[in-house]
């Protein structure tokens, strides 16, 4: 089947910095992709959508110069934490949906610990 | 704006015995999606439904969709202690503008004891 992958699995870093979180489709072409942010023991709350070759659509509370997302291509979306600060930790998961079945993969999810 | 309840929140189930999750969702929807999340891990796909009346079984897991009630069952049967994690249904917004994304319930904590 399909793989989306993320790239980290996991990062820890110190507050003020800012971490790029990566979202490849492995084996198919995505012109959108999502991002979820999921907080221990709660459910998924999407972030943003992220179309290719254009600007994402991001959701009602969603900071878009915090969280910034670049889709350049139809298997590659990144989300980049500006100015992470603890309370930025959390479970980070794209999902990709595939265009051709219009179906949607699940990426393994980045854990972001801000120190 | 699309909603999507689950009910039970928390289930804690007896090996062998057989217990229904509920899904209740607010607006249409053109498919209904059932997952499990393990401890620290992402989302595995279990069941996509379609259309009205559709009925999906794997192994001791079975999905069902009532779209005339907005409502989709996850039915387990003879519940061993494998299935214990997190189960979340997700309804898609149907429209073009949605872009196909999902809204998620809260999600079912199962732990199957003995």
């Amino acid at each position: 089947g399909a793989v989306v992958s993320q790239h980290p699995s996991w990062v820890i870093c110190k507050s003020g910095t800012s971490v790029k979180i990566e979202c490849r489709s492995l084996d198919f072409q995505a012109t959108t992709m999502f991002w979820y942010r999921q907080f221990p023991k709660q459910s998924l709350m999407l972030m943003a959508t992220s179309n290719e070759g254009s600007k994402a659509t991001y959701e009602q509370g969603v900071e878009k110069d915090k969280f910034l997302i670049n889709h350049a291509s139809l298997t590659l979306s990144t989300l980049t934490v500006t100015s992470a600060h603890p309370e930025d930790s959390s479970f980070y998961i794209c999902s990709a949906r595939e265009t051709r079945t219009d179906t949607q993969y699940f990426g393994p999810g980045t854990r972001l610990t801000v120190l | 704006e699309l909603k999507v309840e689950q009910n039970p929140l928390f289930l804690s189930m007896q090996e062998g015995k057989n217990y229904t999750i509920y899904c209740n969702y607010s607006t249409t929807s053109d498919r209904l999606y059932w997952y499990r999340q393990d401890p620290g891990k992402s989302l595995e796909s279990l069941f996509v439904l379609l259309s009205n009346g559709a009925v999906k079984q794997e192994g001791r897991l079975m999905a069902s969709l009532d779209t005339k009630a907005r409502l989709s069952t996850l039915h387990i049967t003879a519940a061993v202690h494998d299935l214990s994690a997190t189960y979340f249904c997700a309804a898609r917004g149907g429209g073009a503008k949605s872009y196909g994304k999902l809204t998620f319930g809260q999600g079912t904590i199962l732990t199957v004891h003995p």
